[in-house]
């Protein structure tokens, strides 16, 4: 069964270092998605993402955060400068469609 | 404002009975909503949804009823087994597929 998959699992990284969690999309999909869930927190919806361009962002997704296809697969979300309160699982989510979502299995992001 | 959130923060029973896991929602104009199970370790996972045009909808060993007068929904597993332990949020899906998750309840299933 196809899977979205995330790298790293684990990142750890100094305060205002720049990160960038990858995710590679079951195949076909259209609609990508990005959420962070703090730990003993809810999940947060940050940004979705089709036809190449942001579709929503949240207020979470602020100028320190972006996200791109690079190569027309992976699917990427960069923090330019990291603080202490970004330290969160982040998960991918993609969709064949606008309201369908598979999500990855999350990557662990420690700013120290 | 958007908001969804649940009732209870904890639930145990006893293998073989059934949970029911609740969830209420804030915006009546809100037309699409999702369960999801997340397993220690990993990402939330799909079980049911619901659109706003049905009360009920069954799924294998699951059942959501959504109740629009009062703006709740709930989570229904039959015969709960030890693999159905983890925590459940319900979700909120707006016409662009973004998510409001509600708070989450963990179920903690007795053998």
């Amino acid at each position: 069964e196809p899977e979205v998959t995330q790298t790293p699992s684990h990142q750890v990284t100094q305060m205002g270092q720049e990160v960038i969690l990858r995710c590679v999309p079951i195949s076909n999909h259209l609609y990508f998605y990005w959420y962070r869930q703090i730990l003993g927190q809810k999940v947060e919806f940050l940004v979705s993402f089709y036809n190449n361009e942001i579709s929503e962002k949240s207020e979470i997704f602020d100028d320190q955060f972006s996200v791109e296809r690079p190569d027309g697969s992976n699917f990427t979300l960069k923090i330019r400068s990291t603080k202490l309160e970004d330290s969160a699982m982040y998960f991918c989510a993609t969709g064949l469609a606008s309201r369908e979502q598979f999500f990855g299995p999350g990557t662990r992001l420690t700013v120290l | 404002g958007e908001s969804v959130g649940l009732h209870l923060p904890t639930l145990s029973v006893q293998e073989g009975d059934n949970s029911i896991i609740n969830c209420a929602y804030s915006n009546s104009a809100s037309d699409y909503f999702i369960w999801y199970k997340q397993e220690s370790g990993k990402g939330p996972q799909f079980i049911i949804d619901i659109r706003s045009n049905m009360d009920k909808r069954q799924g294998q060993r699951v059942t959501v009823l959504l109740n629009k007068t009062v703006k709740h929904l709930s989570l229904q597993i039959a015969a709960t087994q030890p693999g159905d332990s983890a925590v459940y949020f319900c979700a909120e899906c707006n016409q662009g597929g973004k998510l409001i998750f509600g708070q989450g309840t963990e179920l903690s299933v007795k053998p």
